[in-house]
Formats: C-alpha cells, structure tokens, sequence
C-alpha cells in the first residue's frame, strides 16, 4: 500500500497567516493527489483534487503544487473559516489511503 | 442535488455482523465507483473498501479484508458494507463516499456518515 505522510500533525496560526501542508507520497503517485478539510462533527470537503485544480466553489486563497513526490497545500491568507482539519489522500492505486492529518488551530 | 445516506449503524458486540447501507440520489448511480471510509473517534480518515461501477471489482484495506464484504445494487442506487467479526478497533463514523473521475479520481461527495459501536 501507499503511504503518505503528512506534516505537520498540528499548525497554530493567525487570521492572515500563509499556511503550508505537506505530504509525501512512498512511492510515485504523478499527480494523483487530493486535499480534504474537515470540520469537527462533519464530513471532509474536497478542495483540491489532482494536486493542483481547486474543486468548484472553493475559494482561490487554496493552493496545491507538487515536486516529485511531496506535495503542499497553501492558504495563502487565513480566514477564520479555515482552522479545520486537512487530509492529502492518493488516488493512484488501491487503497485509496490518506494521511494522517494536520489541525490548524488559533495560535 | 446529489446526496448520499447512510444507514444500519448502531451497537453490536465483538464478534458480530452488521450490514450498513448508502442510498444515493441525485446522479446516476451506477456512473460511479463507490467507497466506504471510516474515521474512529478522535483520529483521521481510513479508507476501508470500494466498488467499481458495475460491481465488478472491490478494494480493502487490510484491515477489513476478509470480514467486510462491499457490494452494491445499481437499480435500487444502493451501496452496501456487510461486516462480520467486528472488533473494537473497527469502531468509527463510516463514511459512503461518491468517486468523481475528471482526469483525476477523487472523493466529491460524502455523505453525512453511520456510527459503529462495538462492544459487550
């Protein structure tokens, strides 16, 4: 199976603060890669799928890039809706495993 | 408006079966592959099992293989999940999840999730 690990575990930040994800893939996944914000007590919401293309209605302060296997998530200046938890999770091969997650909390 | 629901979550004890079900609604069903993901309490996001469009091939995670059975019912929009010899490391929120296919696979709509418990 694929690992993919995520860093870091938890982010303290500021409204306004550019934030940085990372994940790293075990092994070649190309562009295979998904982005998911979860909020306490709902479902993840697609953000970002195929490493870089915002899903529709997501706002454009959400970025992904990749480089080779590590892969970042940006939010470029941090709203308040956005202290959530996010997942990267690889769409390459079966099974479809996540990371472990990153909970950016209120510094 | 595409929607999908679980249902069949509830207490159980070590050792025994449930079947959880997802009815979706609002695209065509049988378009899609198909998915189960867990979360337990307090921790991150597992996937557990999927189906191909008609039924065709199933995915595991190794630590459901062989005791989760996934399948589905294209005329009824129906997924289902029958789990035996559960355990208490299979308790978690199960999440039926809709896989898009936009050159990318990806996960676009979740449903709102069934709680498992497993305990004497």
């Amino acid at each position: 199976d694929i690992q993919m690990t995520q860093s870091p575990t938890s982010l303290p930040a500021s409204v306004g603060d550019r934030v940085t994800i990372t994940c790293r893939a075990s092994q070649i996944i190309n562009k295979y890669l998904n982005w998911y914000q979860q909020k306490p007590g709902k479902a993840p919401k697609l953000l970002i799928y195929g490493a870089s293309t915002l899903q529709i209605g997501v706002p454009s302060r959400f970025s992904g890039s990749v480089s080779g296997t590590y892969f970042t998530l940006t939010i470029s200046s941090l709203q308040p809706d956005d202290f959530a938890t996010y997942y990267c999770q690889q769409s390459h091969s079966f099974p479809r495993t996540f990371g472990r997650g990153t909970k950016v909390e209120i510094k | 408006e595409v929607q999908v629901a679980e249902s069949g979550g509830g207490l159980v004890q070590p050792g025994g079966s449930l079947r959880l079900s997802c009815t979706a609604s609002g695209f065509t069903f049988s378009s899609y592959a198909m998915h189960w993901v867990r979360q337990a309490p307090g921790r991150g996001l597992e996937y557990v099992s999927g189906i191909t469009r008609n039924g065709g091939a199933t995915y595991y995670a190794d630590s459901v293989k062989g005791r989760f059975t996934v399948s589905r019912d294209n005329l009824k929009n129906t997924l289902y999940l029958q789990m035996g010899s559960l355990r208490p490391e299979d308790v978690a929120v199960y999440y039926c999840v809709r896989e898009e296919y936009n050159w990318a696979y990806y996960f676009d709509y979740w449903g709102q999730g069934t709680r498992v418990a497993v305990s004497s």
